[in-house]
């Protein structure tokens, strides 16, 4: 079955770093995705890419977040002054038409010290 | 805003068990409903999902859930549960069939036992 990769699957980082989380959709998917789940919380939405653009956030994606798709392939989440409550587990998603089902990537696990 | 709530926070079970996890949902259009599971260690993953049509929906390893619209949910259940159904376990809703922000509920943890 086809798969979203998410690559690292740990990234350590210090505060107020820069950090770039990869992810590679599933190859005729349109719709991507990036969602957060802090420890011990729920998983949260952060934004959704269709067609180049964003087509939604949430009051989380402010503007330390941004999001791209740089190659085609590749989509991108960047978070440019990493703070320590920016500590989650971090997953993509992508979709072939909105509301189908949605393909996860395994996460990349961001610590922020 | 759309909300989810799932009743339980921990639900702990024996093995041949049966299983029933609540979501309930605020909103009050049409929406479409999911339950993803998350194994420990692993990502998520659509159990079932509600559309339209027949409210009570089948989805993988016997999981199914029932849309109770006056009710505003969507219970999942199995009959039987497994050691290997230990999991958490996520209601999700995605409203007016076009929005592209899911809402998950906080999660219900499920712990079988041998």
């Amino acid at each position: 079955e086809p798969e979203v990769t998410q690559t690292p699957s740990h990234q350590v980082t210090q505060m107020g770093q820069e950090v770039i989380l990869r992810c590679v959709p599933i190859s005729n998917h349109l719709y991507f995705y990036w969602y957060r789940q802090i420890l011990g919380q729920k998983v949260e939405f952060l934004v959704s890419f269709y067609n180049n653009e964003i087509s939604e956030k949430s009051e989380i994606f402010d503007d330390q977040f941004s999001v791209e798709r740089p190659d085609g392939s590749n989509f991108t989440l960047k978070i440019r002054s990493t703070k320590l409550e920016d500590s989650a587990m971090y997953f993509c998603a992508s979709s072939e038409e909105v509301g189908e089902k949605l393909f996860f990537g395994s996460g990349t696990q961001l610590s922020v010290l | 805003a759309q909300s989810v709530s799932q009743h339980n926070h921990h639900v702990i079970l024996s093995e041949a068990a049966s299983l029933e996890l609540g979501c309930n949902y605020s909103y009050g259009g049409t929406v479409n409903l999911f339950w993803y599971v998350q194994y420990p260690g692993q990502h998520l993953q659509l159990l079932l999902k509600y559309f339209s049509g027949d409210p009570l929906v089948k989805g993988i390893k016997g999981f199914e859930a029932e849309f109770i619209k006056s009710k505003f949910s969507f219970n999942l259940r199995k009959p039987s549960v497994q050691w290997s159904d230990t999991a958490e376990y996520f209601c999700a809703v995605m409203a007016d069939n076009y929005g592209q922000n899911f809402v998950f509920g906080p999660g219900t943890r499920l712990s079988v036992l041998p």
